[in-house]
């Protein structure tokens, strides 16, 4: 089955280090993106690749870094500079045709050490 | 600007009893809207979505929503509350000008009791 995979699950983060959390989609979709959830808050855009090799901020982009090597892929880099990255995070891709409803994975929850 | 209100962040009903979850929207041009659901520690699935045909659009689990222009509103129902349908829900609101990414609302709680 088609679909988006994001692992870990689960991701502990000392302080002062890079984490990568990873995305993974073998939908063929053109647009992937990145959110944070964070209780009462609903989710914030970090990043989002409408294609490959192409990415913009979202409204949340400080102390994140991401890539688009390929279409199947868009890791989510959370840095030291991020100060509070203790967070729900979320990827989605869409279609990038039509009207472009999103397909989530199941998240990756990371907390600091 | 687009956004989205979600009024009430938690809402409980008896099973059986009718869901409503509100959600009001402002956008300067024609807008796309979705209601998601999220389960614990999961990801979040769509229920439905308002492409401009039909105002009355039908979701998944018995869930429906009326696209209403004149209050700016795209309100979520169901007739009768399930147990399984406690979770989380978010109305969302597309921002074609920005890569379609989507605006969401801080989401409600839906809680069932027996």
């Amino acid at each position: 089955d088609g679909g988006i995979t994001q692992s870990p699950k689960y991701l502990f983060r000392k302080e002062g280090q890079n984490v990568t959390l990873s995305c993974e989609q073998n939908l063929n979709h053109d647009a992937m993106y990145w959110y944070r959830q964070d209780p009462g808050q609903g989710l914030r855009l970090i990043y989002y690749s409408q294609i490959v090799n192409d990415f913009q901020k979202g409204d949340i982009a400080e102390g994140y870094s991401v890539s688009r090597e390929k279409k199947e892929s868009f890791p989510l880099t959370v840095t030291s500079a991020q100060k509070n990255p203790t967070a729900f995070y979320l990827c989605a891709s869409s279609t990038g045709q039509g009207v472009r409803s999103q397909h989530f994975g199941d998240g990756t929850r990371l907390s600091i050490l | 600007a687009q956004s989205v209100t979600q009024l009430g962040s938690h809402v409980s009903v008896s099973e059986g009893a009718l869901v409503l979850l509100r959600c009001n929207y402002s956008s300067s041009v024609p807008p796309y809207l979705f209601w998601y659901v999220q389960y614990p520690n999961q990801g979040l699935q769509l229920l439905l979505k308002y492409t401009s045909a039909a105002t009355l659009v039908k979701g998944i689990n018995g869930f429906e929503a009326e696209f209403k222009k004149s209050e700016t509103s795209f309100h979520l129902t169901k007739p009768s509350a399930h147990m399984s349908d406690a979770a989380e829900y978010f109305c969302a609101v597309s921002d074609p000008g920005a890569g379609d990414k989507l605006i969401f609302g801080t989401g409600t709680r839906l809680q069932v009791f027996p």
